[in-house]
């Protein structure tokens, strides 16, 4: 059983267009997370959600918007898609009560952007 | 602001033991935590440190000092399947005194035959 699942796992699309990511947990976690790591494999946190609401948003353009539709997802939508975007973005969750040390991670999506 | 420091990269042979140092500099410091991630594949977890001193989880052990702001992550016995990248990752305070994960920049871990 997989714990945390991403869809898709591969994501090639044009500048401009709009691209939505899915991530499923299924381990009763509370928080759930959206990192993007660029091609220097530098691992930057973009959204945070616990129980369903947000609880950190880094310095992130607003073409990136999270939803999180129950505690157990966390969706990513991205508008107007950049050049720049290209990276794979990984979901993770966490238990509640501050257990942030410990995330599980999704196996990644990786957008590449022409 | 924060600021981790591991070394790029790291070379070992299959059987050796290897040190991957972390430093850093961060405000609402709560502890530390390491990730493995192979190529392709996604960051696991691996150990995490609130207090001074070792954690061993079998092969692997982490070390944290507070007061040198200094972290370690040491592989025993090592395997071919250990080449892989190695994050620290502070547990902090947002801006917004959410706690949070800052991971550092990865060291490239290659295990020779």
């Amino acid at each position: 059983d997989t714990a945390v699942s991403q869809t898709p796992k591969y994501l090639v699309t044009q500048m401009g267009n709009d691209k939505s990511i899915k991530c499923e947990q299924n381990l009763g976690h509370d928080t759930m997370y959206w990192y993007k790591q660029d091609s220097k494999k530098f691992l930057k946190i973009m959204f945070s959600y616990n129980n369903k609401e947000l609880i950190i948003n880094e310095t992130v353009p607003n073409r990136f918007s999270p939803k999180s539709p129950d505690k157990a997802h966390l969706n990513l939508h991205i508008n107007s898609l950049e050049l720049g975007d290209s990276a794979v973005y990984f979901c993770a969750s966490s238990q509640g009560g501050g257990r942030e040390w410990e995330q599980y991670f999704g196996p990644g999506t990786r957008l590449t952007v022409t | 602001g924060q600021s981790l420091e591991q070394p790029s990269e790291v070379t070992a042979v299959e059987g050796a033991i290897v040190q991957i140092n972390c430093t850093y500099q961060t405000s609402g410091f709560y502890g530390l935590s390491w990730y493995q991630q192979h190529d392709g594949g996604a960051p696991t977890f691996l150990s995490y440190n609130a207090l001074d001193g070792l954690e061993e989880t079998g092969r692997f052990s982490s070390f944290l000092s507070r007061s040198d702001s200094y972290g370690y992550l040491l592989l025993q016995e090592l395997q071919m399947k250990d080449s892989a990248s190695y994050f620290c990752a502070v547990r902090d305070r947002t801006s917004g005194s959410a706690r949070q994960l800052t991971f550092g920049s990865g060291t490239q871990l290659t295990v020779l035959p």
